[in-house]
């Protein structure tokens, strides 16, 4: 069964202090992987969408990487405002559906 | 640039009562997506139009029924309402398989 697991659940950074986050796929003919921030009581918010093995993309602190079998979203020197529950989703999944996500928490 | 908008943000409604949640989806955007996100929960599909015409339906109530109108907008119309309904409840869209773009949501809670 095609799926995608995200770890750790949780997370908790001290400010400055850079990590990565992990979201592990189990499927066949992937066509791409969406990540997205959502912050408490908010619509989850697009970040990146990645399509192949070796693809990165970057925005301000955060960097998504691809492999065959993972994607990992690399935080570096993480702010408080970091803090949010990351998700990742197959792209190519009709309806998207996202795992469980990764609490991060960024404390000053 | 245009996001999707959804209306109202907050809705609180008695037991048995009936909610009507709005979405306008970004314009040119092809599909429409409905996801409900219960306390602590990962988002859970509800349903979606292509078009106009549904196209998928995930773990939606028989209470709950959607459309998309001519002008693309949705409706989520949800009947008899139960205190487990309660919950932040998402519209996105998207174009051609591209990303999601979610609205803000509206939070319905149930007394």
């Amino acid at each position: 069964e095609d799926q995608v697991t995200q770890s750790p659940e949780a997370l908790r950074l001290q400010e400055g202090e850079s990590s990565s986050l992990n979201c592990s796929y189990t499927v066949s003919g992937l066509r791409g992987l969406f990540w997205y921030r959502q912050d408490p009581g908010k619509g989850p918010e697009f970040l990146f969408t990645l399509y192949s093995a070796g693809e990165e993309k970057e925005k301000e602190r955060l960097k998504a990487t691809l492999t065959k079998k993972e994607s990992f979203l690399h935080i570096t020197a993480p702010k408080p405002e970091d803090s949010a529950t990351y998700l990742c989703a197959d792209s190519g999944n009709t309806p998207l559906v996202f795992g469980k996500g990764t609490r991060l928490s960024v404390i000053a | 640039a245009a996001g999707v908008i959804q209306s109202p943000r907050h809705l609180i409604k008695e037991k048995r009562e009936t909610a009507t949640l709005k979405c306008y989806p970004i314009p040119r955007h092809d599909t429409v997506y409905w996801y409900q996100q219960g306390p602590g929960q990962d988002p859970q599909f509800l349903i979606s139009f292509y078009e106009k015409m549904q196209s998928d339906k995930g773990s939606i109530p028989d209470r709950f029924s959607a459309q998309q109108f001519s002008d693309y907008h949705s409706e989520l119309n949800m009947s008899s309402l139960e205190l487990g309904d309660s919950a932040l409840y998402f519209c996105a869209s998207s174009l051609e398989g591209g990303p999601l773009i979610f609205g803000s949501g509206t939070r319905l809670t149930v007394v």
